[in-house]
């Protein structure tokens, strides 16, 4: 079975500064879709961005981008230039390729809550 | 603006008591799905639904029951059957039952607590 880990459960940035959330996962497929989604205290989830697993190029969307190693199944998302919004809790989360593989469910991890200091 | 209703927002439920927790949405999504969302832990997928009148069972799906009678609507049923149903619920859907590559979209949430 597919598993998603995040090992961070809390980080912290300066606003302005760059930060990193980690995420790892265990699958046995070579087609799957990966997501990091932001959940503020509204708890509303937000999708940040995604990335294929067929393709090389690390995604990106405005202020975040990943860092997609997928020998390594690690799919981690930087933050640039921090904002005051960004504070929230993110979810990384796995997608099989299939979606009538397990009905395409989203497999998620913990969670890393971020704090971002003015 | 298209997108995806969840009511209500708070929900509280007696001892033996069923209660239904309503998801909508305008997207004319295909799939839909219900997870729990305990603290700190992710979201856990109770049940799923490709299509009308079909739906699947998630990771945690005893005590919960649902219903896919109209493309627009997946009602989630906690049932007395559910010992710990204190938790946040995510309804969510995405476009087509058959691309992985389609974001699921969420609701706001209802959160509901035992009386």
């Amino acid at each position: 079975a597919q598993t998603v880990t995040q090992s961070q459960p809390e980080m912290s940035v300066q606003e302005a500064e760059t930060v990193t959330l980690s995420c790892t996962y265990d699958t046995s497929e070579s087609d799957y879709y990966l997501f990091w989604y932001k959940q503020p205290p509204s708890r509303q989830m937000i999708l940040v961005i995604r990335q294929e697993a067929y393709k090389q190029q690390n995604a990106t969307e405005n202020r975040f981008s990943v860092n997609f190693q997928k020998a390594a199944k690690s799919f981690s998302l930087k933050i640039s230039d921090s904002q005051l919004g960004d504070a929230a809790m993110y979810f990384c989360a796995y997608r099989a390729g299939h979606a009538y593989n397990q009905g395409g469910k989203l497999i998620f991890g913990q969670g890393t809550e971020l704090s971002v200091k003015p | 603006d298209g997108g995806i209703t969840q009511s209500p927002k708070y929900l509280f439920r007696k001892e033996g008591q069923n209660v239904t927790l309503s998801c909508e949405q305008n997207l004319n999504h295909d799939a839909m799905y219900w997870y729990r969302q305990d603290p700190g832990q992710g979201l856990r997928l109770i049940y799923y639904s490709q299509i009308v009148n079909d739906f699947q069972k998630g990771d945690i799906a005893e005590g919960y029951s649902v219903s896919r009678e109209k493309k627009e609507s997946f009602p989630l049923t906690v049932t007395s059957a559910q010992k710990n149903p204190t938790a946040f619920y995510l309804c969510a859907s995405s476009k087509d039952r058959l691309d992985s590559n389609q974001p699921q979209h969420f609701g706001d949430g209802t959160r509901l607590s035992i009386l």
